[in-house]
């Protein structure tokens, strides 16, 4: 069974710059993919974040942008802000309807 | 405005079976419906999808088989169905609507319904 990865955590200084990745258990992201970011904040449903693979969704700040790393795909913010504090998502659209999400990224911002 | 509303939260007993639902509004209920199951404390699991138009269903290998999913497109609503509730199916689960052109992602999601199973 595809397994998709992400970092279980990882920490930002504000002001910072960091970019969480997304892979496969074999294989490469590629944008046939499909690609997608959610950020989830505690008791909150999901927000989308990026869509195929660099789209920001309506609303979301230019500090996300999302691309392809060598064989993952990533999601990079620049100039995190304390707000910025969530759980993350990686989705991968594997073809005939069926979806894979990532483990999640739990990015602290300190 | 487009807004997926789901049921509300449910405390049920195991061996229980349990209809959740999930209706849209504000759009032409066409777009694919997904659910995800979120365990306490743990990410997103992706459970399986359906098409209103025709119900053709689609489900993730870990889901098949215990739950099922379907829709009501006269009154613009989807649902997920247990048979015989388990303790291990106490979770968030979250109904997102899949974008229709072409691109691939959710791009709308329901607020969560809280299922607790416990004797």
């Amino acid at each position: 069974q595809t397994v998709v990865t992400q970092e279980p955590s990882f920490s930002v200084s504000p002001g910072g710059t960091v970019t969480l990745t997304c892979g496969l258990s074999s294989g490469s992201v590629s944008t046939s993919y499909y690609p997608s970011w959610y950020q989830q904040t505690p008791g909150q449903a999901p927000r989308t974040l990026i869509y195929s693979t660099n789209t920001r969704s309506s609303g979301v700040p230019d500090r996300f942008s999302g691309s392809i790393l060598g064989n993952k795909a990533a999601l990079t913010i620049t100039g995190a802000q304390a707000d910025d504090e969530s759980d993350y998502y990686c989705a991968l659209y594997m073809g005939s309807g069926i979806w894979v999400f990532g483990g999640g990224t739990k990015l602290t911002v300190l | 405005e487009v807004q997926l509303v789901q049921s509300g939260a449910e405390v049920k007993k195991p061996g229980e079976s349990l209809k959740i639902s999930c209706q849209g509004s504000g759009y032409s209920f066409t777009y694919w419906i997904g659910w995800v199951r979120q365990m306490p404390g743990k990410g997103l699991e992706w459970m399986g999808i359906i098409l209103p138009g025709n119900s053709d269903t689609r489900y993730s290998p870990s889901f098949q088989g215990q739950v099922t999913i379907s829709v009501d497109k006269s009154i613009s609503t989807a649902y997920l169905q247990w048979s015989s509730l388990k303790a291990s199916d106490t979770a968030m689960y979250y109904c997102m609507r899949q974008d229709g052109l072409g691109t691939y992602y959710f791009d709308y999601w329901g607020q969560g319904t809280l299922v607790t199973v416990s004797s």
